[in-house]
């Protein structure tokens, strides 16, 4: 079973730039998330979607960031403009959200490291 | 709002001792995740707990999770250099299927 697969593996950028990351979940996982983590902490939960559907963004900074999830397969989060606290790793994720399903956890993706300078 | 916390957040350890890291979560849950996290690399799953009561075993790690209490642990029996990474515990807030995560323990296991 492929994993979930994320695109750019890093990204280096100047300060009010903008950049775009690209997941692509797990097949059939109707879960998708993103999480921003910032070296030394713990993984951030910036939204998430059920199938194309917002489910929880309350953390996501909107004016400067967004999120989609056309089809509700891929997705993509967008960073305008960046700055300089934006550098962390953006982390990709999905689940079988089934109550009927045993692996409820969440399967994550190699992440795209972002540098703002 | 659920808030997870772990301790401690630095352990180092010698290798063929035992020690617990624990995961303390603020608001009612019955669902609790174990990830590993090797430096660079992105996060993989170690245990599923998804009932007050929970015990899962995996070689030398042990997860458990006591829902009334809201605090999961993760034994480590026997130390060994290869289980040196950071361990992060990640809470469903409230059946959302939302994983909230702790802060993490970064774990060193000495030769």
């Amino acid at each position: 079973e492929a994993g979930v697969a994320q695109s750019p593996r890093y990204k280096i950028i100047e300060k009010r730039q903008s950049v775009a990351f690209w997941c692509n979940p797990i097949s059939g996982h109707a879960t998708l998330y993103w999480y921003q983590q910032i070296l030394g902490q713990g993984p951030k939960l910036l939204i998430q979607f059920q199938n194309n559907g917002v489910v929880d963004d309350s953390q996501l900074p909107k004016d400067r960031f967004s999120a989609e999830r056309l089809k509700g397969v891929d997705s993509t989060l967008k960073i305008q403009p960046a700055k300089l606290e934006d550098s962390a790793v953006y982390l990709c994720a999905s689940s079988s959200r089934d109550r009927g399903h045993l692996n409820t956890e969440a399967f994550f993706g190699q992440g795209t490291r972002l540098t703002v300078v | 709002e659920l808030k997870v916390e772990q301790n401690p957040l630095f352990l180092s350890m010698q290798e063929g001792k035992n020690y617990t890291i624990y995961c303390n979560y603020s608001t009612t849950s019955d669902r609790l995740y174990w990830y590993r996290q090797d430096p660079g690399k992105s996060l993989e799953s170690l245990f599923v707990l998804l009932s007050n009561g929970a015990v899962k075993q995996e070689g030398r790690l042990m997860a458990s999770l006591d829902t009334k209490a809201r605090l999961s642990t993760l034994h480590i029996t026997a130390a060994v250099h290869d289980l040196s990474a950071t361990y992060f515990c990640a809470v469903d807030s409230s059946g959302t299927y939302k994983y909230i995560f702790g802060t993490g323990t970064r774990l060193k296991v000495l030769a």
